[in-house]
């Protein structure tokens, strides 16, 4: 079991804006930057928010991440066939410990 | 450009050792802006952070509390990389195991340790006799 709870699955038509929730509690998120990730079949998983909403060089502004009290979200706008795949949200513990969600299936219909 | 290239087996024996290798290339493991991470991906535990090494004018670790006790991560200054031991592996330890780096910069210069932006490609393990 997980510790930051994520939906199991989203889903979404391409061009539409889907959001992914992300809750924790005051050790992990409420004390800690949240930060996403996107994992392909097969692929490893690649970074697409940290610190709450900041994209790393390359991934487009259509993702965009905010964080409110002990919960983060991730938003894809514009939806597209290659953004399917596993949403994971991490951050870190006060228990000095990297947590993660148990992901969250994302399917473009 | 930074680069993680993972190397070691895939099967290991139950009760006995699983130990992998990350080379690095691009950048150096005893950097003081970053940690060196892995993290392991199974289907019933999803993505898992086991430990990291990190350097700050000596070494440090940091290491998962379920695993902690059979888990030991060594950098090696001599040849930038770090490894994974984990000992005493049962059916429970088989997943995909990543080496990843955490650090990256935002514009401000600030590194964000917890946010791992660079991963290996990753190693499927198998445990079985």
């Amino acid at each position: 079991q997980s510790v930051l709870t994520q939906p199991p699955s989203a889903s979404g038509t391409p061009g539409q804006r889907v959001t992914i929730s992300c809750s924790g509690n005051n050790s992990n998120i409420g004390s800690h930057n949240a930060n996403w990730y996107h994992q392909s079949p097969g692929a490893a998983p690649k970074l697409v928010i940290y610190d709450n909403n900041q994209r790393p060089s390359g991934v487009p502004d259509r993702f965009s991440g905010s964080k409110s009290g002990t919960s983060a979200s991730l938003a894809i706008s514009g939806l597209q066939s290659d953004d399917e795949g596993h949403y994971y949200c991490g951050t870190w513990d006060d228990s000095l410990n990297a947590v993660f969600g148990g992901g969250t299936k994302l399917t473009v219909l | 450009q930074i680069q993680l290239q993972q190397s070691g087996p895939g099967l290991v024996k139950p009760s006995q050792t699983l130990s992998l290798i990350c080379a690095i290339s691009g950048d150096n493991v005893s950097t003081k802006t970053a940690t060196w991470n892995w993290i392991r991906l199974s289907p019933s535990r999803g993505l898992e952070w086991l430990g990291r090494a990190y350097y700050r004018s000596k070494w440090y670790t940091d290491y998962a509390v379920s695993v902690v006790g059979r888990i030991t991560i060594n950098p090696d200054t001599s040849k930038d990389q770090f490894s994974l031991h984990l000992n005493s592996v049962t059916p429970e330890d088989a997943a995909v195991y990543f080496c990843a780096r955490g650090g990256i910069a935002d514009s401000r210069g600030l590194f964000h340790l917890h946010a791992f932006h660079i991963w290996g490609q990753g190693t499927v393990v198998t445990v079985s006799s």
